[in-house]
This record gives C-alpha cells, structure tokens and sequence, in this order.
C-alpha cells in the first residue's frame, strides 16, 4: 500500500520559532511537493522537488524554505513562524509524466500563536 | 495557479445525480485530474482525463473537452459519504494546477 507520512497531524508553535515539517513517501517518486491550504483559496504550492537537492518556487514560497537530501523526504522549513502561517500542510508525491496522479500525506494542522 | 474555474458550492440530494464542472486555459494541457477531499483530510485521487470523451468509473464519471478547455465529474446515485470538496488540476510536466474546489453537500 503506497504511502506519503507527515511526521506530526497537528502542531502548535509560538511566533518567532523555527518549524520543520517532514514528509516521507515510500514510492521512489521523483517530485514532491508542499502545499498549504486556507478555507476559500484552495491548494496553493508553497515549493516542489523534482529531484534529490533540487527545488523550485510555488506561488508563495517567502517565508518558507525546503530541503531534499534523500529522494524519500522533503522537508518543509519555516525560519520564523508567523501567525499568518497558520494552516493546514499537505505534502504531495508523483512519478515522473504528466498522467500520474500525485498522493497527499494527511496534512498537519500548524497553528502558530 | 488560479486559471482553474469551478462552482464554490453545490447541494444535491441523496439518490440523486450531480454534475461539478470545471473549466481551464488550454494553454500548457496535458490532461486533467479529479480528486475528491473530505473535510480535514487529504485529497484522494478519482480520475484522469488526457483524451475527449467520457470516461466510467462505478457511480463516478469524467468528461473532458479539450477544445472547449471543459470538464465535468458526474456523481450517480448519491450517497451522504459523497459530501466532500472535488478538485480539478489540470495537469502538467511536474506542477498540477489547482483551483479552489468544489463543495458538494449531500442531504437526505
């Protein structure tokens, strides 16, 4: 059974903390992706990987930075944590071409106070 | 990633069948996805759409009109666990595009 982790479903940080996010999946997928999700504006790409220390700009990547050391992890990096950062994280994986789906770990929920 | 346009929200009743559209630029296609997202949980795929056509899959069916840049996901017989956000990226070399969903409600 294929499988994208999160390493925590919930999180609560203060403002100022440096937060780290992991995500592991089990595919041997090449891209890996970090969105964050907010009521009314949908899944927005935070950054995406399409190889190991490779990675791009989303949408809206300030604020936020990853790291790709092995193919199976994609880390997700906040370097102060604002209260604007507040959201749910959802990590994604998918196989290299265009008609592959991608697979969502279960989120985590990060407040930030 | 907001050239993606789909209803905000819909209801239909229990039993019945609904029809979510969605519509895209046609610029940079390669094929468009439906994802179905229950609240507080992650997306979960349903189907793929590259060529025209309609496309059956048990009570859920896919459409796609690439010269139109159109689609639509038709739920039969609904059920209450059919309550869920839907989602349309269309796809792309490494990067889905997203839009904002779909919120169906379902009620008896």
């Amino acid at each position: 059974d294929v499988k994208v982790t999160q390493s925590s479903r919930y999180l609560v940080k203060r403002t100022g903390e440096k937060v780290f996010l992991e995500c592991v999946q089990d595919m041997d997928h090449e891209n890996m992706f970090w969105y964050r999700q907010d009521p009314g504006l949908g899944l927005r790409l935070i950054y995406f990987s399409y190889d190991v220390k490779m990675k791009e700009k989303g949408d809206i990547p300030e604020g936020y930075s990853v790291s790709r050391e092995k193919k199976e992890r994609f880390s997700l990096i906040l370097e102060s944590a604002s209260t604007n950062q507040t959201s749910m994280y959802l990590c994604a994986s998918k196989g290299r071409g265009s008609y592959n789906e991608q697979f969502f770990g279960p989120g985590t929920r990060l407040t930030v106070l | 990633g907001q050239n993606i346009d789909q209803p905000t929200e819909m209801t239909a009743t229990e039993g019945a069948i609904v029809q979510i559209n969605c519509t895209y630029q046609t610029s940079g296609f390669n094929g468009l996805f439906w994802y179905q997202q229950h609240a507080g949980e992650a997306p979960t795929f349903l189907s793929y759409n590259v060529l025209d056509g309609l496309e059956e899959k048990g009570r859920f069916s896919s459409f796609l009109s690439r010269s139109k840049g159109y689609s639509y996901l038709l739920l039969k017989e609904l059920q209450m666990k059919d309550s869920a956000s839907y989602l349309c990226p269309k796809g792309g070399s490494y990067i889905p595009t997203f839009g904002r969903g779909t919120s169906l409600i379902v009620h008896p």
